[in-house]
This record gives structure tokens, sequence and C-alpha cells, in this order.
């Protein structure tokens, strides 16, 4: 089954604690990217990758750190630092940058819900 | 800063009756623009860009630089048309904004 695997889909943290999101792509997409969506407040954008072992920061990078070791995977981690970490995160993935050749069409995973209790 | 706003966060209308989503960004640039759609219980996934011209599912956008609007629009709605729609920007940094959404309610 092809497409962007999120995991896992609901996870639970202590504050204090950091926690990773597992992102995994078998599209052989060149770019992946990490959302956060909240209510009312459509998607913004956290992190993206147009390349292996290269990142950028989005609109709202502050609290969270990202790695992009291989191809098919781009995790995140929110840590410590970030002040709001309850919400819904999403990752998505695209043949190359929205605005540069190919389709640029995002692929979206299911998302992983983060509860800071 | 590139900022893409939808004023709307639910619009209801009875099937049948013309739909028209509002979408409006702030860039100075040339734009890249999209639409993405949410469905019940599934994932968010491209509807349509403005590049491409083309009519989707039957809506359709057309990109205007005067009022730097993008609104999507469909003659007669349908049921199966209920969902979240994502008005979506890129300025040329290979990442998208998206707006906050607005939710389609189409009822019978």
């Amino acid at each position: 089954d092809g497409g962007i695997t999120q995991s896992p889909k609901y996870l639970f943290r202590k504050e204090g604690q950091n926690v990773t999101l597992s992102c995994e792509q078998n599209l052989n997409h060149d770019a992946m990217y990490w959302y956060r969506q909240d209510p009312g407040q459509g998607l913004r954008l956290i992190y993206y990758s147009q390349i292996v072992n290269d990142f950028q920061k989005g609109d709202i990078a502050e609290g969270y750190s990202v790695s992009r070791e291989k191809k098919e995977s781009f995790p995140l981690t929110v840590t410590s630092a970030q002040k709001n970490p309850t919400a819904f995160y999403l990752c998505a993935s695209s043949d190359t940058g929205t605005g540069g050749g190919g389709t640029g069409e995002l692929f979206f995973g299911e998302g992983s819900r983060l509860t800071v209790l | 800063a590139q900022r893409v706003t939808q004023p709307e966060k639910l619009l209801s209308v009875f099937k049948g009756a013309p739909v028209e989503l509002k979408c409006n960004y702030s860039y100075s640039g040339s734009p890249e623009l999209f639409w993405y759609v949410q469905y019940s219980r599934q994932r968010l996934q491209l509807l349509l860009r403005h590049i491409s011209r083309e009519s989707i599912k039957g809506f359709t956008a057309d990109l205007n630089k005067g009022e730097t609007s993008f609104h999507l629009k469909k003659p007669f709605a349908q049921e199966e048309d209920s969902a979240m729609y994502y008005c979506a920007l890129d300025t040329g940094r290979r990442a998208l904004t998206f707006g906050s959404g607005t939710r389609l309610q189409v009822q019978p």
C-alpha cells in the first residue's frame, strides 16, 4: 500500500518530555513537509525538506526539530521547548517542491494527534 | 509575508444551489494557488491548481491578481461536496501556506 504513513496516530506526553513523530513515504518523493493543524487556524508549516540531508524552518519551527537522513523518512521531534504542543500534526510529501518542476502536488498522511497531559 | 485568508469558517447551502468559497491572498509576486479538500474520514488531497485551469468535480477557480483572490466556485452543489476546503499559496519557497479552511455543508 503506497503513500505516507504517520505513527503513532495518538500520542500522550507529559510536560517536559520530548516526543518524536514518525513519517515514512514510499512514493520516492524528494520533498517532505510537517504541518501543524489547530482548530480555526488551518495548517501551519513547521519544517520542510527538499532533499536528503537538508531542511528548512517553516513559519512555526520554534520548539521543533527534524532530520532527513533518508529519502523516505522525515521524523519530527516535539521538544519540551514547544510551549503549546497539543495539536494534530500532518506530514506530506511531493515529487518536488511546489513551484518547481514535477507536479508539486502534496500527498498527506493521516496525521498524528499529540496531547500533552 | 505571504498570507491566505478564508473569511468563512462555515458555508451552508442546499443541494443544487451555487457555491462560492472565498480565498484572498497577500503576496506581491507571482503566486501559485491551490485548493485542497478533506472529505470526512479521508486524507487532505489536492482538488485543483490555478495553473491547470481545469474543472474538477464541477469546481473551478480563477486567479484574479487585481483582487488577489482565488475563489472556488461550483454552479450546482451536491451533497457529496460536503467537506473542509483549504486554499493554499506557494510563493516560490517550495512550501505551501494554507488558509484556515472553510467547511462546506450541502443540505438535501
